[in-house]
Parts: structure tokens; sequence; C-alpha cells
């Protein structure tokens, strides 16, 4: 089956730092990989998606990621964070080939910025 | 709509009662998804609706739980006889169609407290 793992359950990072968050899958056929932003008593927002087209995937919001197959990662990047990108933070990944369509979600990252 | 509708925003029920949930997809959206998000299990698939049949229901925790669409549009999460342990947000999606690579679009979450 399909997982994600994220390290790091919080991250804080100073305004205007760089913001990098781990994700890292598991399977042996890469799937697509998603990143999703949740900020308080909201539903979650896409930031980006990689379906194997360019492995440096830009998203909304200055966010960008890449996948490296070698690493099984999917690491979220931004070069300098902003008070508003304080969120949590979720990768997910959906497998290319089999029934299934839902996506499977890592346990989230908490991101704090500091003035 | 423009976003995923879901009603009511919070719910506050007795042990023991029943509940209904709605969740009115983007226009168009074939595809539909719930999840639950709760502090000590994350995000949690429950049942992926294509058209008004649910070829995935591998989520639902118990026979408490079901989920049904009409129309190819609005769905309906019921939990019979509620638990304290069904306290969670449970979150509704839609894509526009069960394509793996398909945005998944999220509501805003119904907040469900069981005393």
């Amino acid at each position: 089956a399909q997982s994600v793992t994220q390290l790091g359950s919080h991250v804080s990072v100073s305004e205007g730092a760089l913001v990098l968050l781990r994700c890292n899958y598991s399977s042996s056929v890469p799937p697509y990989l998603f990143w999703y932003v949740q900020y308080p008593n909201q539903g979650l927002q896409l930031l980006l998606k990689y379906t194997s087209a360019a492995t440096l995937v830009k998203g909304i919001n200055g966010f960008e990621a890449e996948f490296k197959k070698s690493e099984t990662s999917f690491h979220l990047t931004k070069p300098s964070a902003h008070m508003s990108d304080a969120a949590e933070y979720f990768c997910a990944v959906i497998p290319t080939s089999g029934s299934a369509r839902q996506l499977t979600f890592g346990s989230g990252t908490q991101l704090t910025v500091l003035p | 709509g423009a976003g995923v509708s879901q009603s009511p925003s919070n719910k506050v029920t007795e042990k023991g009662k029943d509940v209904e949930l709605r969740c009115d997809p983007i226009s168009g959206h074939t595809a539909l998804y719930w999840y639950r998000q709760s502090l000590g299990q994350g995000l949690e698939f429950l049942i992926y609706f294509q058209g008004n049949s649910a070829p995935d229901k591998s989520g639902l925790p118990s026979d408490r739980f079901s989920a049904e669409r009409t129309g190819g549009s609005v769905s309906t999460l019921t939990i019979q006889r509620t638990q304290q342990e069904d306290s969670a947000v449970y979150l509704c999606a839609s894509s526009l169609s069960g394509g793996v690579g398909n945005t998944i679009y999220f509501g805003e979450g119904s907040w469900l407290t069981v005393v």
C-alpha cells in the first residue's frame, strides 16, 4: 500500500528565511504527489502537484517542490517565508495504476513563521 | 457553486444520536470523496463516489457509517448511534472525474462533536 512520511510535525522559521518541508513516499512505482495547505478552521487547498511531467513543480504563493525518484522524495520549498504562510501542510499521494482513486495523506507539518 | 459546500459547519450531538452531514460538490464534478480529520488519526479516507455509485467504501470505520449520493450531485454521510470517538472534522471533496491526476478540491468541513 502507498504511504507517505512527513518528517517534522512542527517546523519554525523566521520571516524571510527558507522554508523546507519534507515528504517521502514509499512505493516501487512513483505515485502522483500533491501538497495541500490548511489554514485554521478551513479546508485543504492545493498548493501544487506532480503528475510525471516536469520534476520541478511550481505552485501557488511562491511554493515549489522537486520530485526526486532516487530519493523517493517530494520536498516543498519557498525561498522566503511570510507570516501568512503559517499553516499546516500535508503531502499526499495517489498511485498511478490500479483502482484506488483517493489521496493518502501524510501526518502533516505545522509551519510557524517567527517575526 | 464556486466551491465544495458542506453543512452543517458545526454540529454538537449527544452520544447515541444519529447525524447527517451534507456535501454539495463543485458543479459538474463526477467524483466525490469523504475524509475524516481527527487529532489522533490525521486525515483518513472514508468513501469515494463516481456518479451515484461508490466503488470504494473501504475507509468506512464501521457499519454505523453510511453514505449516499443522489443525482450525481449532493452526498449525505450518515453516522448512526454516534460515539465520542466519532468527534472529528468531516471533509468532503470533489474532482472533475475519477482520473488520478485530477485536482481534488476540498470543502471547509463539518466539525462534529459528540458529547
